[in-house]
């Protein structure tokens, strides 16, 4: 069965220093994901990306984060300067449709980030 | 706008018991639901969704879970817990291109 892939699984990094989590989401959907989930904290979303472009991303989004396609299959979020309260899990999901149309979004395992 | 509220942050039920946990949804227009199930040390795995038609959604490994509009819920069970159903429950509403999630539902089955 198809599934979504993350890279690392575990990534320790300094305050400060530039992180790049790498995802393979599954291969004929269109629409991917970041979530991130802080240790004991519900799951937010962070940016939805579609056609080479982002098409919404939240608040906590903000110019430290970025996001691209570098390739046919994989999906990265690259955070330039992390802060301590970056430190959290890092979900990535795909699904074939828009998620406001009822499609199922495909979560990978995640990458746990700590920011010393 | 759109949002889920899920009630208990833990739920312990015993083994053989009827696991019952609760979300209600705000929405201004009909809302697609998902429940999905974190075990621990593993991703999101959707168990089901509710997008139209029946209201009775069953899922993966015995859950369903009854989409009623009068309540506003989506209430996930299943008739007999499992020591495998240990793990936490989160509840969602599709909202244009994200998911929003509640706070989850810890479930811990005792022997």
């Amino acid at each position: 069965e198809p599934e979504v892939t993350q890279t690392p699984s575990h990534q320790v990094t300094q305050m400060g220093q530039e992180v790049i989590l790498r995802c393979v989401p599954i291969s004929n959907h269109l629409y991917f994901y970041w979530y991130r989930q802080i240790l004991g904290q519900k799951v937010e979303f962070l940016v939805s990306f579609y056609n080479n472009e982002i098409s919404e991303k939240s608040e906590i989004f903000d110019d430290q984060f970025s996001v691209e396609r570098p390739d046919g299959s994989n999906f990265t979020l690259k955070i330039r300067s992390t802060k301590l309260e970056d430190s959290a899990m890092y979900f990535c999901a795909s699904s074939q449709g828009p998620s406001g149309g009822g499609e199922t979004q495909y979560f990978g395992p995640g990458t746990r980030l700590l920011v010393l | 706008a759109q949002s889920v509220t899920q009630l208990g942050s833990h739920v312990s039920v015993s083994e053989g018991a009827l696991v019952l946990l609760r979300c209600n949804y705000s929405s201004s227009v009909p809302p697609y639901l998902f429940w999905y199930v974190q075990y621990p040390n593993q991703g999101l795995q959707l168990l089901l969704k509710y997008t139209t038609g029946a209201t009775l959604v069953k899922g993966i490994n015995g859950f369903e879970a009854e989409f009623k509009k009068s309540e506003t819920s989506f209430h996930l069970t299943k008739p007999s817990a499992h020591m495998s159903d240990a793990a936490e429950y989160f509840c969602a509403v599709s909202i244009n291109y994200k998911l929003s999630f509640g706070a989850g539902t810890t479930v811990t089955v005792r022997a």
